[in-house]
């Protein structure tokens, strides 16, 4: 089993969407969790990190964890084209960080 | 220039050259990472430096060696590299052990033929 699980889409989505972007992990040792949004051609840049399960709001974005079933998901409000990326998860425990295969998303307009 | 910076964008190198790729950090970070991104793959971490000292190295070939000169700088020095080594290079920096998330740069297309 993958430390981490991500579907890899794509997502396509029509623009003013909500967006729900999802990973499972099976390692209990993860203490934080981070988004990243990576555009064609460019290196990921950070969105969202979190440490505690729960709710986690910035703009349009909110990172959801729950530790207990081990899964996380990144909710995109009011999606517009910009938004078109490949969106990866990441987790690290006590210093590893181990990362998602990324989900393609599109936003049509 | 600000945050991390990788030279060269693109790179083609034939199975016997020698080359090297660049990175650059202006955040004042005391970490430094080389990942490997290949399709449908997850970023591979491939070398740590923190603070100059390399501190992890995934097993990779010894046909990439690593070389971190100073906290700013750091150099993926490559030869005789495989096919499918043909991939996409990415620097990271970050603050340890207080920072909160890595800064990438955009990446090193390599393709080597």
């Amino acid at each position: 089993q993958k430390e981490v699980e991500q579907d890899p889409g794509p997502l396509s989505v029509p623009e003013g969407a909500i967006v729900s972007l999802n990973c499972t992990y099976s390692n209990s040792a993860f203490q934080y969790f981070m988004w990243y949004r990576q555009y064609s051609r460019k290196g990921p840049e950070l969105l969202m990190y979190t440490y505690s399960s729960g709710n986690k709001e910035d703009g349009r974005f909110t990172a959801q964890v729950d530790k207990s079933s081990k899964y996380i998901s990144l909710f995109i409000r009011d999606s517009q084209p910009s938004d078109s990326a490949t969106y990866l998860c990441a987790m690290k425990g006590y210093q590893k960080v181990t990362f998602g295969t990324g989900t393609k998303l599109q936003v049509i307009p | 220039e600000t945050g991390v910076t990788q030279t060269p964008r693109h790179l083609v190198m034939g199975m016997t050259n020698k080359k090297s790729l660049k990175c650059e950090q202006h955040l004042g970070h005391n970490a430094m990472y080389w990942y490997k991104q290949s399709a449908k793959k997850p970023l591979e971490l491939m070398f740590v430096y923190s603070l100059e000292e390399r501190v992890e190295n995934n097993s990779v070939p010894s046909r990439f060696s690593p070389e971190c000169p100073n906290s700013s700088h750091l150099f993926l020095h490559l030869h005789t590299l495989q096919p499918e080594d043909s991939a996409l290079y990415l620097c990271a920096s970050s603050q340890v052990p207080s920072g909160n998330g890595y800064t990438f740069g955009s990446g090193t297309r390599l393709t080597v033929v």
